[in-house]
């Protein structure tokens, strides 16, 4: 399967911690990404966790991963106006190729 | 490390003329490229694996013929949209993997910066 599904939108307040989630469908796939699009840009690495792993933490961002239900999300702690952007969550198929979720835009008030 | 550029950044473009647009990886050769497709609002779409040396394997539903891939060294790979139409007009992602020094990189996918490509 390719479908990797993500809610569209989500608004915190600055200060707050945002919680991004993602599902996906290939319980096969070793490694699974979150990058970080800002307007009229690229994407932007953020973070990766390999499928042997429940969670992994980088500075303010949590990984969790849970391989049974293929649930996977970011949590961003101490959100900032400079978080404000779109999240993809991808997953890593033969070949190396990645499917992409539909994106989640945060929008972060001050 | 692990830049990866594009250019141009943006191009507006008559209809029925052609396009190229250049992906190069600036500190690691790029066994791999992925051009990708983004529609406003909306998530990317995967066009084409390009592997250096040999032709694109592109996804289904992509045409071939008019998204024409090269892959000719280790840092650069080409994209060039033939006969360009408005319905053509849309954000042009790669992305590369590969190896830098003693450093693999082949798991992950480093991104360009995108260009924006407008057909009149």
């Amino acid at each position: 399967g390719e479908d990797v599904e993500q809610s569209l939108f989500l608004s915190v307040r600055e200060g707050d911690s945002s919680v991004i989630n993602c599902t996906y469908t290939d319980s096969s796939s070793t490694y699974l990404y979150w990058y970080k699009q800002e307007p009229g840009a690229g994407l932007q690495l953020l973070t990766y966790i390999f499928s042997n792993m429940d969670m992994k933490q980088d500075q303010r961002l949590t990984v969790l991963l849970n391989k049974k239900d293929k649930h996977l999300s970011l949590r961003i702690a101490d959100t900032q106006t400079g978080d404000s952007a779109i999240y993809f969550c991808a997953e890593k198929h033969n070949f190396n190729k990645f499917y992409f979720g539909s994106g989640t835009k945060l929008n972060v008030k001050p | 490390g692990a830049v990866v550029s594009q250019h141009p950044s943006w191009v507006i473009c008559k209809s029925g003329t052609s396009v190229k647009i250049e992906c190069r990886s600036l500190d690691f050769q790029a066994t791999t490229m992925f051009w990708y497709r983004q529609f406003p609002k909306q998530s990317l779409m995967l066009m084409a694996t390009s592997n250096e040396g040999s032709k694109a394997t592109y996804e289904q539903g992509v045409e071939k013929d008019k998204f024409l891939i090269n892959h000719a060294s280790l840092t650069l790979s080409t994209l060039t949209v033939t006969s360009a139409h408005p319905e053509d007009s849309s954000f042009y992602i790669c992305s590369a993997s590969g190896t830098s020094g003693s450093r693999s990189s082949t798991d992950t996918q480093y991104f360009g910066p995108g260009t924006r490509l407008t057909v009149l």
